[in-house]
């Protein structure tokens, strides 16, 4: 089955800074990835998803970049701000289904 | 629209008590999700359903049983509760191949 592995598990950047966290996964034939934001004691939402037929994808402050050759996405955050603090997971869909495996989360710290 | 709703968002078995965690989605997703989320583990899946009637093994199922009622409904069974289950639990349901949304947890404890 897929596995997907993510770093770093902490970062901590000053605001303004830019933030990269990135993943690998392990099944070639994964054709979606998330990524979700969650906020302490909340419930996990999508911020920004890339499907395999595409590179790049840019939303705002936020961006996805993916390499399917080397197996790996990574998520970018530019300016950051102290409401960018959160945990943030990765996800890749299991090739032929559309189960979501996720990264073991990577938690964000933007110090004003 | 209520999204995906959980019940109950707290409990607190004893070891080897059994119940019932209750998972309904009002967005007419085929598919849905139980997780369970350890500190520094991340969203680990125990099962999942493509459909009404179906269900499949995820990564952590053993001591889980599930039951896709209907298109609506995905519950998740603890026969015998253990301390190694004591986790946040999350349902979640999406359309084919796209944005999963989550209820809001359920912090089961067992002592």
């Amino acid at each position: 089955g897929e596995n997907v592995e993510q770093h770093p598990s902490t970062l901590s950047v000053q605001e303004g800074d830019s933030a990269v966290i990135k993943c690998t996964y392990s099944d070639s034939a994964s054709n979606y990835f998330p990524w979700y934001k969650q906020e302490l004691g909340k419930r996990p939402q999508l911020i920004i998803d890339i499907r395999s037929n595409v590179g790049e994808k840019k939303d705002q402050r936020i961006a996805v970049t993916l390499n399917k050759t080397a197996k790996h996405f990574s998520l970018h955050i530019t300016e950051t701000q102290p409401e960018d603090s959160a945990v943030y997971f990765c996800a890749a869909s299991e090739s032929g289904t559309y189960k979501y495996i996720f990264g073991t989360g990577t938690r964000l710290k933007v110090l004003a | 629209n209520a999204g995906v709703t959980q019940t109950p968002k707290f409990q607190v078995l004893k070891t080897g008590q059994s119940m019932t965690l209750q998972c309904a989605q009002d967005m007419n997703h085929n598919s849905m999700y139980w997780y369970r989320q350890d500190p520094g583990m991340g969203l680990r899946l125990i099962y999942y359903s493509a459909s009404e009637g179906t269900t499949d093994k995820g990564e952590v199922p053993n001591g889980y049983n599930v039951s896709r009622l209907n298109k609506r409904e995905f519950s998740l069974r603890l026969e015998s509760a253990a301390p190694s289950q004591t986790s946040v639990y999350f349902c979640a349901s999406s359309e084919d191949t796209g944005e999963a949304f989550f209820g809001q947890g359920t912090r089961l404890t067992v002592v």
